[in-house]
């Protein structure tokens, strides 16, 4: 079976630029969820969704971080205009069932560096 | 505010040795615990997860949750090399209905 896919896997980028990342989540999974990493923070929840509305979206860091998930298989998350604060690596990962009592699976990331 | 910590290393044990990675969580309500193994430049890989209390084996892989002393733990027997990684616990909360909370993950080096 296919897991999460995400896209790109790398993005390198001038500050101020829009940056579009995109997730497949695995098929049937309903609950779909965006996590930014870094050394510091560790893993942050950024915004979940569940059967493609969005639920909660308060680990979004500002209002140049948006989210959709038009349809059950594709998501995006977009930064406008994007800051070097902004690099890291942003993962998706889906889950069937449960918002926290199934297992996420999780995509391989995209690294973001903003320059 | 819900938390999980884990101390965060590194962990060294040599090869062949029994690995002990700990985990406190906050929420006293928390009824699903997750073990998450990553690679380093990878993304997290769902290794074990337990419901109740004790233990639970899977392999080389002992997850042990004691919900009094609100601790998890994952021992990882015969420790190999290929198991140096960062290993994240995961809880969730006592409503259910938000996401799980990860800790900042523990380093683990297993020496050759």
């Amino acid at each position: 079976d296919a897991g999460v896919i995400q896209s790109p896997r790398h993005e390198v980028t001038e500050m101020g630029q829009e940056v579009t990342l995109r997730c497949k989540p695995i098929s049937g999974h309903d609950y779909l969820f965006w996590y930014r990493q870094t050394m510091m923070r560790g893993l942050e929840l950024l915004i979940y969704f569940n059967n493609n509305v969005p639920i909660d979206d308060s680990g979004m860091p500002e209002d140049r971080f948006s989210a959709k998930m038009p349809n059950a298989s594709f998501s995006t998350l977009k930064i406008q205009p994007s800051e070097p604060r902004d690099s890291a690596v942003y993962f998706c990962a889906s889950s069937l069932g449960g918002v926290s009592n199934q297992p996420q699976h999780f995509g391989d990331g995209t690294r973001l560096s903003i320059l | 505010q819900k938390e999980v910590e884990q101390n965060s290393g590194p962990l060294s044990v040599p090869e062949g040795a029994i690995a002990s990675l700990n985990c406190t969580y906050s929420d006293r309500g928390s009824q699903s615990f997750f073990w998450y193994r990553q690679y380093s430049g990878k993304s997290p890989e769902l290794i074990m997860s337990i419901y109740s209390n004790g233990d639970k084996e899977d392999g080389r892989f002992t997850a042990q949750l004691n919900k009094a002393s609100q601790y998890v733990s994952l021992l990882i027997r015969d420790s190999q090399p290929s198991d140096s990684a960062t290993y994240l616990c995961a809880s969730d909360s006592l409503s259910g209905n938000t996401p799980l909370v990860f800790g900042k993950g523990t380093r683990l080096s297993v020496i050759a």
